[in-house]
């Protein structure tokens, strides 16, 4: 076990409704960095945040968005759901920006219909 | 082209034989190599890290960096029916990406006993 943790596990929603995904991360990491995972493909990088601030995005639109809290647990929004938005969506953990280590929660499973 | 490339088998072997999986990839500047297992319906677990080019093993586990050629592989020795899973590559640069995992599509391992 990591001792990552997301929430919830599984989620269906609507297509145009929004969503909310959280992540703890683990105890004395600072950084967390989100994935999303179509079927039968490797995760693609969202957006990293570090020390509470954005840290780097991939090619996601802005509908896609996050903050970290003090604490170094970390939230993702998706607004305006599209069908394509379903799939796995996980969080990493890290110390300093996680270069060389990332470890990740179990994710959360959206499916839009 | 995709940054990281990673063929997605599926491979099957026999219990006992020897795994090699490889990915290659186009970006120099990646400095860092991981390779993760993700069982079916979880989170990628990190199964070795290494820094630039060279060697490293872990048990049954080698893991090989070859950055002259961009190619990367994992072998595993002795393998086992609980090692069926998927095997993902990843890797990331020290500059300002440093962090951003860029994940190969991953290759479905099937031990048979």
């Amino acid at each position: 076990e990591t001792g990552v943790t997301q929430s919830p596990t599984h989620l269906i929603k609507t297509r145009g409704q929004q969503v909310t995904l959280r992540c703890s991360s683990q105890s004395g990491h600072n950084t967390v960095s989100w994935y999303q995972q179509a079927l039968g493909q490797g995760p693609q990088f969202i957006f990293q945040y570090y020390r509470e601030e954005e840290n780097g995005r991939g090619n996601f639109p802005p509908r896609f968005s996050g903050l970290q809290f003090p604490n170094y647990s970390s939230e993702l929004n998706v607004n305006a759901l599209e069908l394509d938005d379903s799939a796995l969506y996980l969080c990493a953990s890290s110390l300093n920006r996680g270069r060389e280590t990332q470890y990740f929660g179990p994710g959360t499973r959206l499916l839009v219909l | 082209q995709k940054e990281v490339e990673q063929d997605p088998g599926p491979l099957s072997v026999p219990e006992g034989a020897i795994v090699s999986l490889n990915c290659t990839y186009s970006n120099s500047a990646f400095q860092y190599f991981m390779w993760y297992r993700q069982y079916s319906r979880k989170g990628p677990e990190l199964l070795m890290y290494t820094y630039s080019s060279g060697n490293k093993e872990d048990g049954r586990f080698t893991a090989q960096v070859d950055k002259s050629s961009k190619y990367i592989s994992l072998f595993i020795r002795d393998s086992q029916p609980s090692d069926s899973a998927t095997y993902l590559c990843a890797m990331t640069s020290s500059g300002n990406q440093g962090g951003k995992l860029i994940f190969g599509q991953g290759t479905e391992l099937s031990v048979k006993p």
